[in-house]
Order: C-alpha cells, then structure tokens, then sequence
C-alpha cells in the first residue's frame, strides 16, 4: 500500500490481558519505530528497528511491552498482562534509511484497557 | 523528563489570521527540528522541518523561524485557514544518532474559525 498500515485500528482488553499490535511498513522502508500517543499529549518514542534489527528499546515502559520485526518489513508491538495505564494510541512510522524526509506515520491503534 | 516545550496548549485564530506557536528544546545535541500536523483518527503528519544551520524556513504559508542561541524554534502559519484546524506538534532529534528517535512537543491544538 502507499502508506503505513495498522490494525487493528480499535482494540479494547481487559485487564491482564496480552494484546499485539500490527504495523505493515511502507515498502522499502528500513527503518520503524513504535511511539505511545497518551490522550491530549504528544508521541512518546517506544523502540526502534533497522530492518529486522532492533536498535534502541530504551522507551518501553516495562518488560511487559516487547516488538519484534523478524523479516524486516511487518512489525508486532505485543503488550502483555495490559494495565489501565497501557491505554493510549500506539502509532507506527517507518522512514527510508535517511530520515531527512521524515516519517510516514500510521493512523494507530486504540488501545483501552478496562 | 521533558526535553521539548510547547505552548500555548491551545489557539483560536480568526480564518486569514496568524497563527503562532512556539517551542524550546534543552539539549544543545538536538539537529533536526520538524513540525507535525495531526487531524483526529489520523497519525502525525510531517509538515515541515528546519536545521540550526538557517535561522529561517518557508513553505507555502508555513513557515519555521530558529533561534539557536535561545534554543527557541516557532511555526507561523499565515491566512490561517478552517482546514488549518488541528493539533500542531514540534519535535528535535539529532540525526547523526543512533535512532533519530523523535522527541515531541505537548501538541498546541488550532482551531482556525470561518
């Protein structure tokens, strides 16, 4: 597709619950990144992939959160054991290897804990 | 820690009106310095960028001014216009980095009216 795709778009858990998240990169796209989107603030940076390498986890927030890109194109973003505080959107970017152009962000995933 | 400060929270610009909005960044390492535009349901959207190299950048109506010594950077967007309406974000990263990670602003939410 011409864009970053991510589904599902709305995701309601419960509590305790293991959720994962999809993030299907714009083709050719070497570099991905997962950010958390808190309601009324800015994207808060996650993790970070060149291809199927991850370089930087250093914005997950707990060992609860894990991502993983094996054949460096779709991404899992997998949250388990999900709190009331995991709820946010969590949006996907992915960039040419030179990001001077900027990401392409995805429209993200809802995520509500009840 | 918040390494990107953004104000006002919100803004009401009359339709053909400037609308202003500023941000300052404390790490003097910081070299990239885009602004996003983000309509609700939908990811951030890259609107235009400056590097400390130029004190000014314009495009279209937009428009990036740079301060380096005060670590100040601000976006006017001139004929302010209802389309306009949406919640702007200023970000920094440092390119030569290992991520390009972005660190964003707390968003400014616009609302041009007719």
């Amino acid at each position: 597709g011409a864009g970053v795709s991510q589904s599902p778009r709305y995701k309601v858990a419960k509590r305790g619950q293991d959720v994962a998240l999809r993030c299907d990169p714009i083709s050719g796209h070497v570099s991905l990144f997962w950010y958390q989107q808190a309601l009324g603030q800015g994207p808060e940076f996650l993790t970070y992939f060149q291809n199927e390498a991850q370089l930087d986890k250093s914005g997950l927030p707990s060992d609860r959160f894990f991502a993983e890109r094996p054949e460096g194109s779709v991404s899992t973003l997998k949250i388990q054991r999900t709190q009331q505080e995991d709820s946010a959107v969590y949006l996907c970017a992915s960039s040419l290897q030179d990001p001077n152009y900027g990401y392409t962000f995805g429209s993200g995933t809802r995520l509500t804990v009840v | 820690q918040q390494q990107v400060k953004q104000s006002p929270q919100s803004l009401i610009v009359q339709k053909g009106g400037i609308s202003i909005i500023n941000c300052a960044y404390e790490n003097t390492a910081f070299d990239y310095f885009p602004w996003y535009q983000q309509f609700p349901g939908k990811g951030p959207a890259l609107l235009i960028a400056i590097r400390p190299d130029v004190s000014e950048k314009k495009e279209g109506r937009f428009t990036i001014s740079f301060n380096k010594s005060a670590k100040q950077f601000s976006l006017h967007i001139m004929d302010s216009q209802p389309g306009d309406s949406a919640t702007y974000f200023c970000a920094a990263s440092i390119e030569g980095g290992a991520t390009n990670k972005l660190i964003f602003g707390t968003g400014t939410l616009l609302a041009v009216q007719p």
